[in-house]
């Protein structure tokens, strides 16, 4: 099977853009997540959508929302970017919505200048 | 609030030592604590996971210990090697969903 796909894997934007990145989960799997990771304050969870319904949400401004579409794939978006927007931005997916082992993408490496 | 605290920052080891990570957490609602191991230019990869209601669990080389009482639990990594050298990352779980609280993470550096 093909592991979790990201794209694009490199993005360069200035401040007050917006962006939108993509994942493709593994293929039959439902539930995608989403986290940012900085070197300041490493990896956290921005959010999760199953069945195309968000199921949880991180602490992050309404400025990073997200979707998931019929297919399972997810999108997230950033709006007005800020300088400290810039990370990796890694997507998991996992078969269901319980406790199973999520699995990552090698992410997209956002940079806001 | 950081839920989850990880020490040290980073490890120097001699292949064949045993590297010791060690975690904390506060909210006693978490109940699924996995371990992720991350390479440059990777995303993590679940190592091992442990529920509250076991002390210890092995896998391969990995082994994590946990005390609930405590709030903490530890990765140990028996006989190191130069492939193990990745930074490591503890991580908590409470409730429905698949929402992980993750530690700050701890380099880890296997020497020959």
């Amino acid at each position: 099977k093909a592991g979790v796909t990201q794209t694009p894997r490199y993005l360069i934007k200035t401040r007050g853009q917006q962006v939108t990145l993509s994942c493709s989960p593994i293929s039959g799997h439902r539930s995608v997540s989403w986290y940012q990771q900085t070197p300041g304050q490493g990896l956290q969870f921005l959010f999760e959508y199953f069945s195309e319904t968000q199921r949880n949400k991180g602490n992050f401004p309404g400025r990073f929302s997200g979707r998931q579409f019929s297919n399972s794939r997810s999108e997230m978006n950033v709006s007005t970017l800020e300088l400290g927007d810039s990370a990796l931005y890694l997507c998991a997916s996992s078969p269901e919505a319980g406790r199973e082992t999520q699995y990552f993408g090698p992410g997209t490496r956002l940079l806001v200048l | 609030q950081q839920q989850v605290k990880q020490s040290p920052q980073s490890l120097i080891v001699q292949k064949g030592g045993i590297p010791i990570i060690n975690c904390a957490y506060e909210n006693t609602a978490f109940d699924y604590f996995p371990w992720y191991q991350q390479f440059p230019g990777k995303g993590p990869a679940l190592l091992i996971a442990i529920r509250p209601d076991v002390s210890e669990k092995k896998e391969g080389r990995f082994t994590i210990s946990f005390n609930k009482s405590a709030k903490q639990f530890s990765l140990h990594i028996m006989d190191s090697q130069p492939g193990d050298s990745a930074t490591y990352f503890c991580a908590a779980a409470r409730g429905a969903g698949n929402k992980l609280t993750f530690g700050g993470g701890t380099r880890v550096l296997v020497k020959p």
